[in-house]
């Protein structure tokens, strides 16, 4: 079965400076890879997703993450964090839910919490 | 906005009684999911159906049902709630059809907290 380790649970940056959230899986074949933002109170938002090819992808919201499939991880990246960008982040492993190729589900990390100095 | 709705976005039960969540999506998917949110357990996944007149369990689907009514319609239901269903529940959706593996992004309400006494 798929899994996500998110190792961080907060993690507080100044503002302007650079943030990088962690993101482990395991999963036994090409994992499809997301992140996603959820602000209080709000529901979730896709920040950007990996399915193949550059190995780097460029999300929303000035945000991009690196798959690296000998670490087995999918770190999100931003180079200079805004006040705005505190929330609660999410990485998502994406695996199909049963044999017959149905839908696919999302098993989710734990979530970090960014928290932004001033 | 176009997207995902759910209803209502706050609700009180006493242990025993019943309730169904509603959501409803408004972009033709074919998927859609329904997860509770506890703190520190990230988001998990309670039933989806891959289209509609299919149901299939999750990985917490023991207390709860669900009825694809429609294409756009995907309802949650506590039969007897108890206080281990206190969470915020999200109803979300996607692209992907049978057989169409990695057509994420999921779309997401903006969820319901349900608390029981």
């Amino acid at each position: 079965a798929q899994s996500v380790t998110q190792p961080d649970i907060h993690i507080t940056v100044s503002e302007g400076a650079s943030l990088e959230l962690r993101c482990n899986y395991s999963y036994g074949a090409t994992p499809y890879l997301f992140w996603y933002v959820q602000s209080p109170g709000q529901g979730l938002q896709l920040l950007l997703k990996y399915f193949s090819g550059d190995t780097l992808v460029q999300g929303i919201k000035g945000f991009e993450a690196e798959f690296k499939r000998s670490q087995s991880s999918f770190n999100l990246r931003k180079p200079s964090v805004h006040w705005s960008d505190a929330a609660e982040y999410f990485c998502a492993v994406g695996a199909t839910m049963y044999s017959g190729g149905g839908a696919d589900g999302l098993t989710f990390g734990k979530g970090t919490h960014l928290i932004i100095q001033p | 906005n176009a997207g995902v709705t759910q209803t209502p976005k706050f609700q009180v039960l006493k242990t025993g009684q019943s309730m169904t969540l509603q959501c409803a999506q408004d972009m033709n998917h074919n998927s859609m999911y329904w997860y509770r949110q506890d703190p520190g357990m990230g988001l998990r996944l309670i039933y989806y159906s891959a289209s509609e007149g299919t149901t299939d369990k999750g990985e917490v689907p023991n207390g709860y049902n669900v009825s694809r009514l429609n294409k756009r319609e995907f309802s949650l239901r506590l039969e007897s709630a108890a206080p281990s269903q206190t969470s915020v529940y999200f109803c979300a959706s996607s692209e992907a059809i049978i057989g169409e593996r990695g057509r994420q992004p999921q779309h997401f309400g903006d969820g319901t907290r349900l608390s029981i006494l």
